[in-house]
Order: C-alpha cells, then sequence, then structure tokens
C-alpha cells in the first residue's frame, strides 16, 4: 500500500538555526499538509499546500515558516530560525483530491531544539 | 471554525472487556469526515475508523465501531474485547471535503486509554 515518507525521523538543532523538514507525498495525490504535535498536547493544523502555493495556514505558520515543492516528488518545511517552543512532533499528510477521500500521515520527524 | 472535543483525558479497560471513548465536535456545515485515530508510543498517527457525515449507518472496523449521532455531533468510539495492543493515546478528528475548504483536519485533545491485564 502506497504510505507518505519523511525523513528524518528526529532531529536535533541548535536554537537559531534553520532546519529542513522534508516528506514524500503519495505519488498522485494532490493535496499536502503539515502539522505539529508538541509533546503531550494534540495535533495542531499548520499549512496546506495545493497546485504550488498555501491554501490556508493557521496563525501557529508565521514568517519562519515555508513550504515548498520542489520537484515532482518532495514537500518540505523550513524552519528559518528555530525556537526551543518549535521542539515538536511534526506530521506531512497528503490527500488525494478534495471531497471525499483519505488524508494520509506520515510517521512524523521529532524535532528537538536545544 | 470547527471544534472537537473529548472529555475524558484518560481511560483504563480490563483486557477483553469494553470501553468506550467519547467525542463531540461543534460545525455549521452538513457534510463532513469524522475520524478516530490511534497513536501508539511512537507517535506516529494510525487511522482506526472514519466516518461520512451523510452516512447514517455507523462505521465498524473489526473490534472497532462508532455510535455517530449527528443531531447531537457525537462520535464515539467503542473497543470491544480490549487487547494489551489497544493501549495508546487515541485522537478524535473532524474534517470538512469542502471544495471551499482546504480538508484540513482539526483534532481533538486525545484519550489516553490504558489496558489492564
Amino acid at each position: 500500500e502506497p504510505e507518505v515518507t519523511q525523513t528524518p525521523s528526529h532531529q536535533v538543532t541548535q536554537m537559531g538555526q534553520e532546519v529542513i523538514l522534508r516528506c514524500v507525498p503519495i505519488s498522485n495525490h494532490l493535496y499536502f499538509y503539515w502539522y505539529r504535535q508538541i509533546l503531550g498536547q494534540k495535533v495542531e493544523f499548520l499549512v496546506s499546500f495545493y497546485n504550488n502555493e498555501i491554501s490556508e495556514k493557521s496563525e501557529i505558520f508565521d514568517d519562519q515558516f515555508s513550504v515548498e515543492r520542489p520537484d515532482g516528488s518532495n514537500f518540505t518545511l523550513k524552519i528559518r530560525s528555530t525556537k526551543l517552543e518549535d521542539s515538536a512532533m511534526y506530521f506531512c499528510a497528503s490527500r488525494v483530491d478534495r471531497g471525499y477521500y483519505e488524508q494520509y500521515f506520515g510517521p512524523g520527524t521529532r524535532l528537538t531544539v536545544t | 471554525a470547527q471544534t472537537v472535543t473529548q472529555s475524558q483525558p484518560e481511560m483504563s479497560v480490563q483486557e477483553a472487556e469494553t470501553v468506550t471513548l467519547s467525542c463531540t465536535y461543534d460545525t455549521s456545515e452538513s457534510d463532513y469526515y469524522l475520524f478516530w485515530y490511534k497513536q501508539p508510543p511512537s507517535r506516529q498517527m494510525i487511522l482506526v475508523i472514519r466516518q461520512e457525515a451523510y452516512k447514517q449507518q455507523n462505521a465498524t472496523e473489526n473490534r472497532f465501531s462508532v455510535n455517530f449521532q449527528k443531531a447531537a455531533k457525537s462520535f464515539s468510539l467503542k473497543i470491544s474485547d480490549s487487547q494489551l495492543g489497544d493501549a495508546a493515546m487515541y485522537f478524535c478528528a473532524y474534517r470538512s471535503p469542502s471544495n471551499t475548504n482546504a480538508g484540513k483536519s482539526t483534532f481533538g485533545d486525545g484519550t489516553t486509554l490504558t489496558v489492564k491485564p
């Protein structure tokens, strides 16, 4: 069964550094998402991406964050200058189309900012 | 905006018994999707079951079933014959399939389920 993959599984970085989290969505999917889960808290929506542009973003997704689909397969989340509070699990998800379609989650990347 | 509420931060069940996890939501939409996800210690999000709002029949997946009450905006998960492997955090989630919406999911706070041997 096709699946969403994410790399790395765990990233440790120092405060102020830039990080790029990578996701490979399922190949025929058109909608892409990033979610964040701070340890012990709920999963929160960050951003959705469709047709090479952001379709919706949350209040969390400020100027420090950016997303990109640099080629036909990868979908990346960049955090320009990491803060301690960015430490969280980041989930990528993808969906084939609008309407009644499943949203598939990747295994997540655990980001630790020291 | 849609909201999802899970009023039980923690639940426990004896192995082989049945447990029900509660979820309520608030929306003004008539069409939507509801989900239950399981998150084990690995923190991967595993889809347990889903329900389309237009379907009156409650979804079932083996030992997992839901009680979907659209008018009450309630979506509870029943786990029958609980197994030790069912121990995890369970999240209820809402998603709109509307063409005008990006289709993001909104999650509840989660319920930690403990299964006692």
